[in-house]
């Protein structure tokens, strides 16, 4: 049980263009999904935190306008990056928790490896 | 500021133990995770420890210390596969996790 898709797990695209990700849990209903970004040989940073049918809330420092967050179901959270750019080349990861969980544990999906040329 | 420091990098022997330490300074605790996370994928649940003590789950242990705002994981009896990076996270008292960057654990024949 407890488990996360993600898709798609690799995408190269131009810079300026944008380029959607979904998160998927496929077998529990997520009450809150987390978008998260890492880089070669660091830890995950947290970008945002997404309730189902309200707006995310973002870290400091990341751009809602450019990292756009949809939360539309229970089980679907998506992140659009918005005008690409090489520097927004990353591993992104979702994870997602489920209240049924007593320790607040975070179930993640497999990431999505982006490069943007 | 909120702060979880572990070791860049460890290397051990296949068949052998290691322990690998994460201290943290937070506003709040409410637990503490341990995660591995093998090159290109995503994390993967090992351990949450939010009592002082030792939770041992086959050959792999989780340990917390809240007083000393200290925490191990120790690997018995390693395999190559358990070459990996381990990351050490802290729930604040906003219930946000913590991330360490992780410990890259090379184990050598």
């Amino acid at each position: 049980g407890a488990v996360v898709s993600q898709h798609p797990s690799r995408v190269i695209c131009k810079s300026g263009t944008s380029v959607k990700i979904e998160c998927r849990s496929l077998d529990f209903q997520a009450t809150t999904m987390f978008w998260y970004r890492q880089f070669p040989k660091k830890s995950l940073m947290l970008m945002a935190t997404s309730n189902e049918g309200s707006k995310a809330t973002y870290e400091q420092g990341v751009e809602k306008d450019k990292f756009l967050i949809n939360h539309a179901s229970l089980t679907l959270s998506t992140l659009t990056v918005t005008s690409a750019h090489p520097e927004d080349s990353s591993f992104y990861i979702c994870s997602a928790g489920t209240s049924s969980v007593s320790y607040n544990e975070q179930f993640f999906g497999p990431g999505t490896r982006l490069t943007v040329l | 500021g909120q702060n979880i420091d572990q070791p860049t990098e460890m290397t051990a022997t296949e068949g052998a133990i290691v322990q690998i330490n994460c201290t943290y300074q937070t506003s709040g605790f409410n637990g503490l995770f341990w995660y591995q996370q093998h090159a290109g994928e995503a994390p993967t649940f090992l351990s949450y420890n939010v009592l002082d003590g030792l939770e041992e789950k086959g050959r792999f242990s989780s340990f917390l210390s809240r007083s000393k705002g200290y925490s191990y994981l120790l690997l018995k009896e390693l395999q190559m596969k358990d070459s990996a990076s381990y990351l050490c996270a802290v729930l604040d008292s906003n219930y946000q996790l913590i991330w360490g960057a992780g410990t890259k654990l090379i184990i050598k024949p």
